[in-house]
């Protein structure tokens, strides 16, 4: 089993859309969660932390199920720059406190 | 603020061949990390420096891979000899902290193994 786990997509959706991504992480001890959006070619950047009370920040939404290991994003009123993979990362706890990323989750937002 | 460099941007060798990156990170920033982004997975670190230590290089091929940080500053990650497999593109990151969790990214090399 991987330790970070995403649905690859593609997801299409029209512009105005709201879509959800769900992620799933195996280790238990897993101490802190984020979600990284990467277009394509570029480099990944970090779009937000994912706190245990939920957090919002604009269109975006994150939310963290410690019991499930469960990790979402909802976007809401997709717009067409929304485009682009958007990756699960983990803080697995480890010495380090080293990142482990998941496969990433394609959006596609048509007009 | 100037990001996190890196160079060459493209490099195409052909298998057997060694080849090496270079990393710049953002000033200040003490953790610096190497990952491996294949095409169409995310990406996979490498090593992981605190200054000029290695916090972790447990996901490195270390009979081909190397890398250094000598001064704390810039670093090196070299491919000796190359395998097909090795195409990808190598990503070097930094963050102010260990474990901080915002990590910059450096827009990354492309190698292409023939």
């Amino acid at each position: 089993r991987k330790e970070v786990e995403q649905d690859p997509g593609p997801f299409n959706v029209p512009e105005g859309a709201t879509v959800a991504f769900n992620c799933t992480y195996s280790n238990s001890a897993s101490q802190s969660f984020f979600w990284y959006r990467q277009d394509c070619r570029k480099e990944p950047k970090l779009l937000m932390s994912v706190y245990s009370s939920g957090n919002e920040d604009g269109r975006f939404t994150a939310q963290l199920n410690r019991a499930s290991q469960y990790i979402s994003l909802l976007i809401r009123d997709s717009k067409l720059s929304d485009s682009a993979t958007y990756l699960c990362v983990v803080n697995m706890g480890n010495a380090g406190n080293m990142l482990t990323f998941g496969g990433g989750t394609r959006l596609m937002v048509k007009p | 603020e100037a990001g996190v460099a890196q160079s060459p941007r493209y490099k195409i060798i052909e298998k057997r061949q060694s080849v090496a990156f270079w990393c710049n990170p953002i000033s200040g920033h003490a953790t610096l990390y190497w990952y491996q982004q294949i095409l169409g997975q995310g990406p996979k670190l490498l090593i992981q420096f605190q200054n000029n230590g290695v916090v972790d290089d447990s996901q490195l091929p270390k009979d081909r891979f190397s890398a250094e940080r000598l001064k704390g500053v810039d670093s090196t990650l070299k491919i000796q000899p190359a395998k097909l497999e090795d195409s990808a593109v190598y990503l070097c990151a930094s963050s102010f902290v260990q474990g901080g969790h915002e990590q910059f990214f450096g827009p990354g090399t492309r190698l292409t193994v023939l």
